[in-house]
């Protein structure tokens, strides 16, 4: 499957924004998702995960709370839904797919989001 | 949360010669279906990161043969045999067998 990320953006602190991951190419529905940053010259970190029906759903805790991950099978999409930004939220955001037991996984190229005043 | 930790954090090599990089994690990366869930990423510079091992040892799809992963529990290993100038990068091993996963900081390979 082929990821491509797309919402990124600047924002004031406090404000939202939505990221979109749309995938093409074979079973969508096969991989679980998820979103993973990086902060401008930092390491990766986890933010989220759903499963492959969207029936469950992961989230590390410096975004409980705040941000909401979902996917929408007939579209091959997946979205994150972000709220009450902080500035520690700036980041390059990637897509990330993989199936159960990480037999395969596919990332996309990342979107910047900006958390600035 | 299992803490990641990988040695050195940067990796001075001469093309040709071998290159290995060490990750501990705090916690057995064992999981409950007897799968060890350790995963080793390559992110070249401006790239997104790029799978080379899943599952400890396991290499994936186009990753050249000279690309190695090893260990158990707690203890991992990524071996290059013959370093080329495209292997010029950040290294990240990576736990998914407790949430949250999560990578290791880090080892910058340069020639």
């Amino acid at each position: 499957v082929q990821l491509v990320e797309s919402g990124g953006g600047l924002v004031q602190p406090g404000g939202s924004l939505r990221l979109s991951c749309a995938a093409s190419g074979s079973a969508f529905t096969s991989y679980w998702m998820s979103w993973v940053r990086q902060a401008p010259g930092k390491g990766l970190e986890w933010v989220a995960n759903i499963k492959q029906d969207g029936h469950e759903k992961n989230y590390v805790d410096s975004v409980k709370g705040r941000f909401t991950i979902s996917r929408d099978n007939a579209r091959n999409s997946m979205f994150m839904q972000m709220s009450s930004l902080r500035t520690e939220d700036t980041a390059v955001y990637y897509c990330l797919g993989y199936t159960d037991a990480w037999t395969l996984d596919s990332w996309g190229q990342g979107t910047l989001v900006t958390v600035s005043s | 949360d299992v803490v990641m930790t990988q040695s050195p954090l940067s990796l001075s090599v001469t093309l040709g010669q071998p290159a290995s990089i060490s990750c501990r994690s705090s916690l057995s990366l064992v999981y409950s279906d007897g799968n060890t869930y350790l995963n080793w990423f390559q992110q070249r510079p401006g790239q997104s990161p790029r799978r080379l091992i899943y599952r400890v040892s396991n290499r994936d799809s186009g990753v050249p043969d000279r690309f190695s992963g090893s260990g158990s529990g707690t203890v991992f290993t990524l071996k290059i045999s013959r370093v080329e100038a495209e292997d010029v990068g950040i290294y990240f091993c990576m736990q998914a067998s407790h949430w949250p996963p999560n990578f290791g900081g880090g080892t910058k390979v340069e020639i």
